[in-house]
């Protein structure tokens, strides 16, 4: 159990436009999300925590709205960077967790690349 | 203090040697406990996860978790080339709804053929 799909692997975008990133739980109902961000040699830092079906809780620093998660059904949840800058270019990562997951897995990173 | 302290190396071993990588923390709170695998350009693969002190094997890898120390290792025996990536610890407090994961820094092995 506990099979993630993440995409895309990569992106390259135009610094002002949105990207949305999707993290797919395969075989388990994700009730909670994590999503992380790590930069090159640096670990993961969390950047904000769903549960389906309410608002993302994020951690300081992150913002909002910039950072748009939807957690709408227990096997999707989408994380969209809008007005991208170049700063937001870095890995970013979902962990889902929930019934019948085993662990804390991940899905395979998105790299985001702003020009 | 952070939290969770680990040696980012890098550490180069030749091929076949044993790998042991560490991490320490600090609040006694957390007991769960994660080792990863992180390949460049790759999300964490989850290699051990523990929860009592002492030691839990799965192949060539072992965890071992000394809790009154705060103290957690993985071993890796007869290393391979394959087995050069970044590791991470990572750990959480029991009870419910405290799923937060909090890593180390990670460590980057070489295995040298």
């Amino acid at each position: 159990g506990a099979v993630v799909s993440q995409h895309p692997s990569w992106v390259i975008c135009k610094s002002g436009t949105s990207v949305k990133i999707e993290c797919r739980s395969l075989d388990f109902q994700a009730t909670t999300m994590f999503w992380y961000r790590q930069f090159p040699k640096q670990s993961l830092m969390l950047m904000a925590t769903s549960n389906e079906g309410s608002k993302a809780t994020y951690e300081q620093g992150v913002e909002k709205d910039k950072f748009l998660i939807n957690h709408a059904s227990l096997t999707l949840s989408t994380l969209t960077v809008t007005s991208a800058h170049p700063e937001d270019s870095s890995f970013y990562i979902c962990s889902p967790h929930g019934t019948g997951a085993y662990g804390y897995t991940f899905g395979s990173g998105t790299r985001l690349t702003v020009v | 203090q952070k939290e969770v302290e680990q040696d980012p190396g890098p550490l180069s071993v030749p091929e076949g040697a044993i790998v042991s990588l560490n991490c320490t923390y600090s609040n006694s709170a957390f007991q769960y406990f994660m080792w990863y695998r992180q390949y460049s350009r790759k999300g964490p693969e989850l290699l051990m996860y523990t929860y009592s002190s002492g030691n839990k094997e799965d192949g060539r890898f072992t965890a071992q978790v000394d809790k009154s120390s705060k103290y957690i290792s993985l071993f890796i025996r007869d290393s391979q080339p394959s087995d050069s990536a970044t590791y991470l610890c990572a750990m959480t407090a029991s009870g419910a709804g405290s799923y937060q994961l909090t890593f180390g820094k990670g460590t980057k092995l070489s295995v040298i053929p």
